[in-house]
């Protein structure tokens, strides 16, 4: 168990719809990073934040967003979903900027 | 941005064979990790690497910064050891790209 928990574990839903994810990182843990992983992308690295405040942005649609709330835990809204949104929504944790990263289970989007 | 080029892509051993997982990156990095993900999905962090050697268990890596490339070794597999293995790294140049992770290399142990 890394410690990292995200919630749901499966989504399915329609298209234009929006959803929430949520993950809660380790204890002590200060950033919050949000990946896709798809089978024609590979992982993809979405956000991070660090204590609360955006400190990376990679390959995030306009249509996602995220935050990190005063408790560390982090959401990441989707919405007007497409077909192609569907994928593995990762959120890892990390005590500083460059330290090993601990990744949660997942959350299995599926659009339809 | 940086690029993360691992081989190989597939690799179908017997148990208890070794085996060598190889992760080329474009540039300088200050973070280099390695990690597995299972059958069912989870993604393991197995080495924290930027540079030097490290050993766990059967697992070892080994960094070679200077020459941009780092080696997973896997000794007396296990089917527990199938699964993806992923590289990824961070560059010293920074930027917007925080860890970037190469394609993975597909490892299936059989009995």
């Amino acid at each position: 168990d890394s410690g990292v928990t995200q919630t749901p574990k499966h989504l399915i839903t329609a298209t234009g719809q929006r959803v929430t994810l949520r993950c809660s990182p380790r204890s002590g843990d200060l950033s919050v990073y949000w990946y896709q992983q798809s089978l024609d992308q590979g992982l993809q690295f979405l956000i991070q934040y660090y204590n609360g405040e955006e400190r990376a942005k990679g390959n995030i649609l306009e249509r996602f967003s995220a935050q990190q709330f005063p408790d560390l835990h982090s959401e990441l809204n989707l919405s007007s979903l497409e077909l192609g949104d569907s994928a593995l929504y990762f959120c890892a944790s990390s005590v500083g900027q460059i330290s090993p990263l601990h990744f949660g289970n997942g959350t299995r989007l599926t659009v339809t | 941005g940086i690029q993360v080029e691992q081989s190989p892509p597939d690799l179908i051993l017997q148990e208890g064979a070794n085996s060598t997982l190889r992760c080329n990156f474009s540039d300088s990095v200050n973070n280099l990790q390695w990690f597995h993900q299972n059958p069912w999905g989870q993604l393991i962090n197995l080495f924290y690497i930027p540079s030097g050697t490290k050993q766990n268990g059967r697992l070892s890596a080994t960094t070679v910064a200077t020459e941009r490339y780092s080696l997973l070794y896997i000794s007396s597999s296990q089917t527990t050891d199938s699964g993806v293995y992923f590289c990824a790294v961070e560059g010293r140049q920074g930027g917007s790209e925080k860890l970037v992770f190469g394609k993975g290399t597909k490892l299936t142990v059989n009995p």
